[in-house]
């Protein structure tokens, strides 16, 4: 299966500052995906990445506070705006199913 | 929309004991994962599922899935100290929703 290097693996941020999360497969696929986990809570998928369109956000998440790039198909970034303390959180990238692995994450401090 | 629950969302047991985690979710569904989630660790593939009565084994762990009752089970045989960790199920196909995880500690 595919191998998925996150960066960086950790950051502390100042509220109101942006930080952009990398990902990159060393294969191409076709679709990548964002999840956010929360402080003691499950994973919440924020978009799908395609190459070549724009991304799809889910119910609550919206492009101006998450902006996904997609240049091509190995690669992806997401980007947290005017971060807040509400968006600590560990965020990871994953690939298509079946059985997609998931990146070794980012996890995030706002303070 | 597609949900899932886990139950029980925390689990204390001892060694040696065996225990089952349930997974259901709403709406039909081909493929359903587990996942481990050590603490401060990205998440860990341990099993797809991909047809009714499709069970797998891994260790002390074996999963299983009823498409009918929309419902997975992992279950946990004579569990030791290093299971401890939380573990979540996951649903979809073309994207994975996730249910809420299952926080397995066990003691000596």
């Amino acid at each position: 299966s595919a191998v998925i290097s996150q960066k960086p693996s950790r950051d502390i941020c100042q509220r109101g500052t942006s930080l952009t999360i990398q990902c990159q497969v060393d294969s191409q696929v076709t679709m990548m995906f964002w999840y956010r986990q929360q402080p003691g809570q499950s994973l919440t998928l924020i978009a799908t990445a395609n190459q070549g369109s724009e991304a799809t956000y889910e119910s609550g998440f919206v492009i101006d506070k998450f902006p996904i790039s997609r240049p091509n198909l190995t690669f992806s970034t997401l980007t947290v705006s005017n971060m807040s303390p509400e968006d600590s959180s560990i965020y990871l990238c994953s690939v298509e199913a079946p059985f997609g692995p998931f990146g070794s994450g980012t996890r995030l401090t706002v303070v | 929309e597609l949900k899932v629950e886990q139950n029980p969302l925390f689990l204390s047991m001892q060694e040696g004991k065996n225990y089952t985690i349930y997974c259901n979710y709403s709406t039909t569904s081909d493929r359903l994962y587990w996942y481990r989630q050590d603490p401060g660790k990205s998440l860990e593939s341990l099993f797809v599922l991909l047809s009714n009565g499709a069970v797998k084994q891994e260790g002390r762990l074996m999963a299983s899935l009823d498409t009918k009752a929309r419902l997975s089970t992992l279950h946990i045989t004579a569990a030791v100290h290093d299971l401890s960790a939380t573990y979540f199920c996951a649903v979809g196909t073309d994207k994975l929703i996730f249910g809420t995880g299952t926080r397995l500690q066990v003691f000596p």
